[in-house]
């Protein structure tokens, strides 16, 4: 079975500051892929990043970085110089590769709130 | 590109009745996925179609839920009868065919059972 561990339910922090956003996972495939999404207070789920197991470079897109450890089954989300606009709940998320197993298994979510 | 669209946005019955939901998936999108959201929680599977073709439904309590997809492009969810625990958000996403393909996601349906 799949799981997905967010430890972090909520977290505050004041504009400006870096914040690091925790995920670890259990899985028996040998090949998955693990996604972070944003859910901002409208409630749409916003696709931000897409890792599969065999790529385990970190990742930087502006003020957003990631970092894969296959080792430790973390993959942990950075946000440099937090803004207000950053408030949101931030879900991981796991998905195998056959057909029968790419649904996602989310974590329980971390909520951000970034206090100007 | 328009997204993913679901319908309505929000709605309130009481408990014992039915309630359909809606969602049309991004054009060209092969797999579409029902997840229910309850309040405080990550999203969890209801079904997940290929096409018009049901591939995991594992997870969906079939004595009151069900779901279609006749013709590979939108889809409906029902509920019937609604039981109290049914409350949640219902959240529809599409990607296209392939491994590791983004789900993307719909607004979803916050549905209250009074």
């Amino acid at each position: 079975a799949q799981k997905v561990t967010q430890a972090q339910t909520e977290i505050s922090v004041v504009e400006k500051e870096d914040v690091t956003l925790d995920c670890v996972y259990e899985t028996r495939d040998t090949t998955y892929y693990l996604f972070w999404y944003k859910q901002p207070p409208s409630g749409e789920l916003v696709f931000l990043i897409r890792r599969n197991s065999f790529d385990e470079q970190n990742e930087i897109s502006g003020r957003y970085s990631w970092n894969f450890q296959k080792s430790t089954s973390s993959f942990n989300f950075t946000i440099t110089a937090s803004q207000v606009v950053d408030s949101a709940v931030y879900f991981c998320a796991l998905s195998g590769v056959d057909t029968g197993r790419r649904a996602l298994t989310f974590g329980s979510g971390t909520r951000l709130q970034v206090q100007p | 590109e328009a997204g993913v669209a679901q319908s309505p946005r929000y709605k309130i019955i009481e408990k014992r009745q039915s309630v359909a939901f809606w969602c049309n998936p991004i054009s060209g999108h092969a797999t579409l996925y029902w997840y229910q959201q309850i309040l405080g929680q990550g999203p969890k599977l209801l079904i997940q179609f290929q096409n018009n073709g049901v591939v995991d439904d594992s997870q969906l309590p079939k004595d009151r839920f069900s779901a279609e997809r006749l013709k590979g492009v939108d889809s409906t969810l029902k509920i019937q009868p609604a039981k109290l625990e049914d409350s949640a958000v219902y959240l529809c996403a599409s990607s296209s065919q392939g491994t590791g393909q983004p789900q993307h996601f719909g607004d979803g349906t916050r549905l209250s059972i009074l």
